[in-house]
């Protein structure tokens, strides 16, 4: 069982479609990520919210916008995705607040693109 | 730019071998370190991690890593596998971002 929690599973949407993942969750951390896993590369952290905030957007194409309308909810907006966007996607949470912390990971949603 | 190098990319391994897997990062100042493991269909989870203090920590499942700072390394190691450690392991760096690994996948025959 874990903390976070993440939806759908699965996806598969076409170029031209607009989608939403969402993540929420339950550990009343102040910090959310969301990461790329593609195979045989690292995972890519995509974005950073602190407190709402958002602090981090690693040079993300548009096409992805996230939203963060409070410190348990999530959001990855989706459209006009290319097929190389098909990948995991995962969700984390974590406390923020300059010491060392550890992530805590959602099982992630598996996008495939036609 | 600091990086993470996971140097075996798929290991395979007969039960009660004993593991251990390479992780190196490149940073030259205070670093957090993480081994997360993902089980096939499941979420990525923590196996250790190391702060400060002891450089040998123990984890879970047996698991145990030792940080080696001048040699920039955090290998992770088992005495002896068992067939429910077929997975996928990550090494992660964390300055002030968390920093992953390629992954090492893990396959453990009966």
């Amino acid at each position: 069982e874990t903390g976070v929690t993440q939806t759908p599973r699965h996806l598969v949407m076409g170029m031209t479609n607009k989608k939403s993942l969402k993540c929420e969750q339950h550990l009343g951390h102040n910090a959310m990520y969301w990461y790329k896993q593609s195979a045989k590369k690292p995972l890519e952290l995509m974005f950073v919210y602190s407190l709402e905030e958002r602090v981090e957007n690693n040079s993300v194409p548009s096409r992805f916008s996230p939203e963060c309308p409070n410190s348990s909810h999530l959001f990855l907006h989706l459209h006009t995705l290319q097929p190389e966007d098909s990948a995991l996607y995962l969700c984390a949470s974590s406390s923020y607040g300059g010491g060392p912390y550890e992530q805590y990971f959602g099982p992630g949603t598996r996008l495939t693109v036609t | 730019a600091q990086s993470v190098s996971q140097h075996n990319h798929h290991v395979i391994l007969s039960e009660a071998a004993s593991l251990e897997l390479g992780c190196n990062y490149s940073y030259g100042g205070t670093v957090n370190l993480f081994w997360y493991v993902q089980y096939p269909g499941q979420h990525l989870q923590l196996l250790l991690k190391y702060f400060s203090g002891d450089p040998l920590v123990k984890g879970i499942k047996g698991f145990e890593a030792e940080f080696i700072k001048s040699k920039f390394s955090f290998n992770l190691r088992k005495p002896s596998v068992q067939w429910s450690d077929t997975a996928e392991y990550f090494c992660a760096a964390n300055t002030d971002k968390l920093i992953f690994g390629t992954g090492t996948r893990l396959q453990v025959f009966p």
